[in-house]
């Protein structure tokens, strides 16, 4: 079952901050991110493992709120080069561990 | 730093070809995948492939693809009679442990079925 992301894009100036949620139906056992620049592969940004978790990176972290299944992914101070589209995997509980992509948020940074 | 590697980046093809995309994984990795982005759409997963067997495979993944590791180092994915529908880009990803290690990319084979 796939995840459900939102917003299905955001718009903004360079410096401003972005809340990309990513949220299940079913109980997660992880969650990943990535960013995938148009005409290139995803990259992969983090894995979150633990309820409760937060992870970060430079100027990028998330969070993972295993009990209501949903994940966030928060850019601060957003660069140019943050543009591009992010998407959240999920794996479920007592599954197969095999990421099922959401359809992704559509980030532009402008100057 | 290890990377995945795809071969080709762009492969054209004509209706009811056959084509064999071909993958490298990062060569400690033990789980490998290949997945397919059409244009515009989100990363729709096709098969994992562990200890030289598919492991789990999606609806996609019907009789015309199949995949082999035919040596210790190559990954590849056959679509045996493509159709157009089939156009998209296949990326193929491998991961060292599922559930806890993150997943590595390829840059991807772009596929235009005519």
């Amino acid at each position: 079952q796939q995840p459900v992301q939102s917003p299905q894009a955001v718009i903004l100036r360079e410096g401003e901050d972005a809340v990309i949620n990513c949220s299940s139906s079913k109980a997660l056992y992880s969650v990943h991110w990535y960013r995938q620049k148009h005409g290139e592969a995803p990259v992969f940004l983090m894995i979150l493992l633990k309820g409760g978790e937060q992870k970060g990176h430079e100027k990028i972290s998330a969070s993972f709120n295993e009990k209501k299944q949903q994940s966030s992914l928060y850019l601060t101070a957003s660069q140019l080069s943050y543009s591009g589209t992010y998407f959240c995997g999920t794996e479920m509980a007592g599954g197969s561990y095999i990421p099922t992509f959401g359809r992704g948020t559509s980030l532009i940074v402008h100057p | 730093e290890p990377e995945v590697t795809q071969t080709p980046s762009h492969q054209v093809t004509q209706m009811g070809q056959e084509v064999i995309l071909r993958c490298v994984p990062i060569s400690n990795h033990l789980y490998f995948y290949w997945y397919r982005q059409i244009l515009g759409q989100k990363v729709e997963f096709l098969v994992s492939f562990y200890n030289n067997e598919i492991s789990e495979k999606s609806e996609i993944f019907d009789d015309q693809f199949s995949v082999e590791r035919p040596d210790g180092s190559n990954f590849t994915l056959k679509i045996r009679s493509t159709k157009l529908e089939d156009s998209a880009m296949y990326f193929c990803a491998s991961r060292n442990r599922p559930g806890s290690d993150e997943q590595f990319f390829g840059p991807g084979t772009r596929l235009t079925v005519l």
